[in-house]
């Protein structure tokens, strides 16, 4: 079966740097996304990795290893609004998304 | 303001009613979505609509029936649901048909239902 993982939560402090991991087993690869979704919001798009190595797009940063079947998202200088859940998902063989059940984020003062 | 919105944003529902969802995406995509979300649980992809062709049922009981009149414009329309049922259900838009990858999803806010 097709297969997501990610931890359930974690904490962090403001002005820290964490790391999210999201390891995935499914039929085919077509890319692999981060989603973040704040409370009672909808899902918005953080970042896409289809090639190997790490993209950085300002505190933010996505990193894949297709061999693996692993990625992270890197959060940089926490700020207390990026208390949320972060979802990851992968894009299978057949262009579907299959998610994972996200990563709740708690940070403190 | 994602771009996608639905209605209602809040559904209290009986096992007998019958109610439709609506979500309208004012992007200009041609692909949109329902998912299902419940608590600790991934998103269920419930259905896709392409170029407004059905493309994908994921074994979707029948009390749920979507609907897609245009591009722009998707409904979900509900009868003897059950308690389970109670979930967020989104919708969502991309720009691409099914069968390309690297175009990201766009969400509307959900409507969080309730069967009573």
């Amino acid at each position: 079966g097709q297969n997501i993982d990610q931890p359930t939560e974690m904490t962090a402090t403001e002005g820290a740097i964490v790391q999210i991991n999201c390891t995935y087993q499914t039929s085919g690869f077509n890319g692999l996304f981060w989603y973040q979704q704040h409370a009672g919001e909808a899902p918005t798009f953080l970042s896409y990795n289809v090639l190997d190595g790490l993209e950085e797009k300002g505190r933010f940063s996505s990193f894949l290893s297709r061999s693996k079947g692993y990625s992270y998202l890197l959060l940089k200088e926490l700020q207390m609004k990026d208390s949320a859940s972060y979802l990851c998902a992968v894009m299978d063989s057949n262009y579907q998304l299959i998610w994972g059940a996200g990563t709740k984020l708690i940070i403190k003062p | 303001e994602t771009g996608v919105t639905q209605t209602p944003r809040h559904l209290v529902m009986g096992m007998t009613n019958k109610k439709s969802l609506k979500c309208e995406q004012h992007l200009g995509h041609n692909a949109m979505y329902w998912y299902k979300q419940s608590a600790k649980k991934p998103l269920e992809l419930m259905f896709v609509y392409s170029l407004e062709e059905r493309v994908e049922n994921n074994s979707v009981p029948s009390r749920f029936s979507p609907e897609c009149p245009n591009s722009s414009h998707l409904f979900l329309h509900l009868h003897t649901l059950q308690p389970e049922d109670s979930a967020l259900y989104l919708c969502a838009s991309s720009q691409s048909p099914i069968g390309t990858s690297g175009y990201e999803q766009y969400f509307g806010p959900g409507t969080r239902l309730t069967v009573t």
